[in-house]
């Protein structure tokens, strides 16, 4: 399987301070996807690395990718209590839809 | 645009009984996925369809669920009779034409089987 992991399953921090979220997956991927869900709401799309790509950033968010270990990371600095919610990263492989992991959850404390 | 719609938002209902849920895509998205969201298992990827035709219904997990996609801006999820253990999130998405865009969720419908 394809499905992303990611690792540690829960985190609390206090406001101010990094985050950082790991993926790591099993086969050969086109591009990997994060998103966020916040509590009672769908998933939404925070950014896309495509599999050529090493790291790429979006504001506060930091994505990188290492394909030889096939892994990847999201780092959201200057973390805010908004910031608090379900994190996911979704694989893409082929003519398959997006494989989601089983989610970071992300405790901000004020 | 008003982004991905689902109806209902809540839905309680008795076993045995049947129910229907059901989707608006984003205008001119291709793809259309059905997930489901349990503390359990995490999230289901149950159906997708591309350009209205189902591709794959392999998570669908048992014959008591069908999904249909009658037109480009509507679909179904019917489970009939609903059971306790379909108790879950369901949530839909739309993408654009290719299998590893961006989806974009809908805020999901929360079932509740008595």
């Amino acid at each position: 399987s394809q499905q992303g992991e990611e690792d540690p399953q829960a985190l609390s921090i206090q406001e101010g301070e990094n985050a950082t979220m790991n993926c790591s997956y099993k086969t050969s991927i086109n591009n990997l996807q994060w998103y966020r869900q916040n509590s009672g709401r769908g998933l939404v799309h925070l950014i896309l690395i495509r599999s050529n790509e090493r790291e790429k950033h979006s504001g506060r968010l930091r994505v990188t990718l290492d394909t030889s270990k096939k892994s990847s990371s999201l780092l959201i600095t200057a973390s805010r209590a908004a910031d608090t919610a379900s994190y996911f990263c979704a694989t893409s492989a082929g003519n398959t839809p997006l494989v989601f992991g089983k989610g970071t959850r992300l405790s901000v404390i004020a | 645009d008003a982004g991905v719609i689902q109806s209902p938002r809540h839905e309680v209902t008795e076993m045995g009984q049947e129910v229907t849920l059901r989707c608006k895509p984003i205008s001119g998205h291709n793809s259309l996925f059905w997930y489901r969201q349990t503390m359990m298992r995490g999230l289901e990827l149950l159906i997708y369809f591309n350009n209205n035709v189902p591709i794959d219904d392999s998570g669908m997990p048992e014959d008591r669920f069908s999904a249909k996609m009658p037109n480009a801006s509507f679909s179904t999820l019917k489970i009939q009779p609903s059971e306790p253990r379909d108790s879950a999130v369901y949530f839909c998405a739309s993408g654009g034409y290719g299998w590893g865009n961006e989806q974009f969720f809908g805020p999901g419908t929360r079932l509740t089987v008595l």
